[in-house]
Formats: structure tokens, C-alpha cells, sequence
């Protein structure tokens, strides 16, 4: 069975730093890109990051670039999203996502795991 | 930066048809995949690329994308459908990925 299950959410202050995991099974997956998409309580789905099925190519959005950095190992079947200098407005469930090609680019997000929140507060 | 366009709200009464449309710039041009999320889980997909499904989903969920809107049609609506959809596609322009604002369905 395909699987993604996302780790390492939870309360941290403004400022503060916060890894995400994202363990995957079920497929080979070094031939597939990977996203990180957020939803903030009670709005819609925000692309984040994605990450090519090599690790060699990564995107970012405005809102995180500079901020985040989105990494993975293949040997692990493991994909990551480092956040540094967390922001209220950070504050959101964030999924992992397959998408359906290796290059990350025109792909849709074909499995999703089932998120993780991530709180940023005083 | 590419913006897409969703009706906040879309209501059908069971066993009609519903229609959800996305609109951007010359969308016709790019590919469009649409996701269903229910309240508390993640999002599923239900079309890519414009129209193809995936295994498992029903075929009364299709896609149509031309000009400057594409369209998620829900054939004979059961109240199951009722959910939150969204469209989505990749800006090569900026390499982004963008999301429409998303769409209510409500089943009267």
C-alpha cells in the first residue's frame, strides 16, 4: 500500500526552528518528486516546496524562500522540510504529497499523508 | 504571479450535475488537476490533467480545461460529494505550484 506519514509538528515560538519528516512506502521513491502543500486553519490548500525524485532540483514559495529548505534521502525513503525563522502566519496542518512525475514540474499531487500541525505561538 | 479563480460556493440539489470552474490566464495552455477534501482529512485527487481520472474515482467526476477556464463537472451528485475542491496547476512562468482559493460544494 502506498503510504506517506508526516512527523515532527508541534508548538514553537516566533523565531523558532522546526523539522518536518515525511516517511514514504509502497513505491520506488527516487522516481518520484515531492511536495510539502500547507492549509492554514479554515483557508485553503498553499503550495510550499517541491523537491525533484533526485533531490537535485527544489522550488520554493515566495512566502517560504529563504526560510525553509525542503531536502530528502533516498536511501531512507525519507522526505524533510527544515523551518527556520517560523512566523505566525506559519502556523498551518502541513502535508507531504507524491506527485505523479520524477521532475516536479506540471505534476499532480497523487497521495497525500495525513498532515501534521505546526503552531507557531508565544 | 499566476492566479486562479474558484467560486467560493457551488449548490446542487442530489442526482443533478455540478459544475466548478477555475478560471486563469490562458489556463487552456496548462495542465489542470482538481482535488476533493472532506472536512478533516487530506485532499484527494479526483481529476488530472485536465481529465483523466484516477484509478477509483467514479466516472461521474470529469474535467474539461480551454480557453481561459477549466471545469470540474460532477455528474448525478450524491450527497457523499459534498466537500471542498480545488484546482490546481504549475506556473512554469515561476516555477510554482498555484491553488484556486477552492470551491464549497453543498448538496441541497
Amino acid at each position: 500500500e502506498v503510504q506517506l506519514l508526516e512527523s515532527g509538528g508541534g508548538l514553537v515560538q516566533p523565531g523558532g526552528s522546526l523539522r518536518l519528516s515525511c516517511a514514504a512506502s509502497g513505491f520506488t521513491f527516487s522516481n518520484y518528486a515531492m511536495s510539502w502543500v500547507r492549509q492554514a486553519p479554515g483557508k485553503g490548500l498553499e503550495w510550499v516546496s517541491a523537491i525533484s525524485g533526485s533531490g537535485g532540483s527544489t522550488y520554493y514559495a515566495d512566502s517560504v524562500k529563504g526560510r525553509f529548505t525542503i531536502s530528502r534521502d533516498n536511501s531512507k525513503n525519507t522526505l524533510y522540510l527544515q523551518m527556520n525563522s517560523l512566523r505566525a502566519e506559519d502556523t498551518a496542518v502541513y502535508y507531504c504529497a507524491k506527485n505523479t512525475g520524477i521532475a516536479a514540474r506540471s505534476d499532480a499531487f497523487d497521495i497525500w499523508g495525513q498532515g501534521t500541525m505546526v503552531t507557531v505561538s508565544s | 504571479s499566476y492566479v486562479l479563480t474558484q467560486p467560493p460556493s457551488v449548490s446542487v440539489a442530489p442526482g443533478q450535475t455540478a459544475r466548478i470552474t477555475c478560471g486563469g490566464n490562458n489556463i487552456g495552455s496548462k495542465s489542470v488537476h482538481w482535488y476533493q477534501q472532506k472536512p478533516g482529512q487530506a485532499p484527494v485527487l479526483v481529476v488530472y490533467d485536465d481529465s483523466d481520472r484516477p484509478s477509483g474515482i467514479p466516472e461521474r467526476f470529469s474535467g474539461s480545461n480551454s480557453g481561459n477556464t477549466a471545469t470540474l463537472t460532477i455528474s448525478r451528485v450524491e450527497a457523499g460529494d459534498e466537500a471542498d475542491y480545488y484546482c490546481q496547476v504549475w506556473d512554469s512562468g515561476s516555477d510554482h505550484v498555484v491553488f484556486g482559493g477552492g470551491t464549497k460544494l453543498t448538496v441541497l
